[in-house]
């Protein structure tokens, strides 16, 4: 069956610090993994990741994807309070049916001020 | 604006009485899909459909229908909804599939069967 697994399930900082969070995955036929943003509402693209080793950056956030380890890791430096929500990972099966996502169940990260 | 609209943003209902939520998606997006969210248990994608009149099930399908006549439109419908469906769902669309193109999400419709 497949399965994506996020750690930590939780997470509390302070502002400014630095934080990783983790994400791993068991899919067949897997194609690619994207991270998403949930605040109050619903979520927020981040970034989709396909190649192994390849960094991708957005402001202070970035992710990579490890695919010999089946896992990736979105970091998001010098933390904001604004940074506080829910990440979702999802890893995508592109196999005979095509086009299904299989979500992890987030980490909710807390920064304070 | 490029947007996916969800109607209605809330419901409460009974037992039994089939209902519809809509999606409408404005950027001629092929992929759509519908997730419902819990506590506990994250995003869970209900059904998906990668162009017209071509859909599949998720991993929980069960008691939902959903069409796609058009390719703008991918209602979800609850024909006899159950206490245990009560959730809020999303519905999202990409301009390829899933995994190809970023997704966008509608805003949500939190869902109490009764």
């Amino acid at each position: 069956e497949d399965k994506v697994v996020q750690s930590p399930l939780s997470l509390v900082v302070h502002e400014g610090d630095t934080v990783t969070l983790n994400c791993s995955y068991e899919v067949t036929n897997f194609r690619s993994l994207l991270w998403y943003k949930q605040e109050k509402k619903a979520p927020t693209f981040l970034f989709m990741l396909t190649s192994s080793g390849i960094e991708k950056k957005s402001g202070r956030l970035s992710s990579i994807l490890d695919k010999k380890e089946l896992s990736s890791i979105l970091n998001i430096t010098a933390t904001q309070t604004g940074d506080s929500a829910i990440y979702l990972c999802a890893a995508v099966n592109y196999g005979g049916s095509q086009g299904n996502l299989i979500f992890g169940k987030g980490t909710k990260l807390s920064v304070k001020p | 604006e490029a947007q996916v609209t969800q109607n209605p943003r809330y419901l409460i209902t009974v037992t039994g009485k089939k209902l519809t939520v809509t999606c409408s998606q404005n950027m001629n997006h092929e992929y759509m899909s519908w997730y419902r969210q819990d506590p506990g248990l994250g995003l869970r994608q209900i059904y998906y459909s990668m162009n017209v009149e071509v859909t599949d099930k998720g991993d929980v399908p069960e008691g939902y229908k959903v069409s796609r006549k058009e390719k703008r439109n991918f209602p979800l419908i609850l024909e006899s909804p159950s206490p245990n469906q009560t959730s809020l769902y999303f519905c999202a669309s990409s301009l390829i599939s899933g995994g190809a193109s970023e997704q966008y999400f509608g805003p949500g419709t939190r869902l109490t069967v009764t």
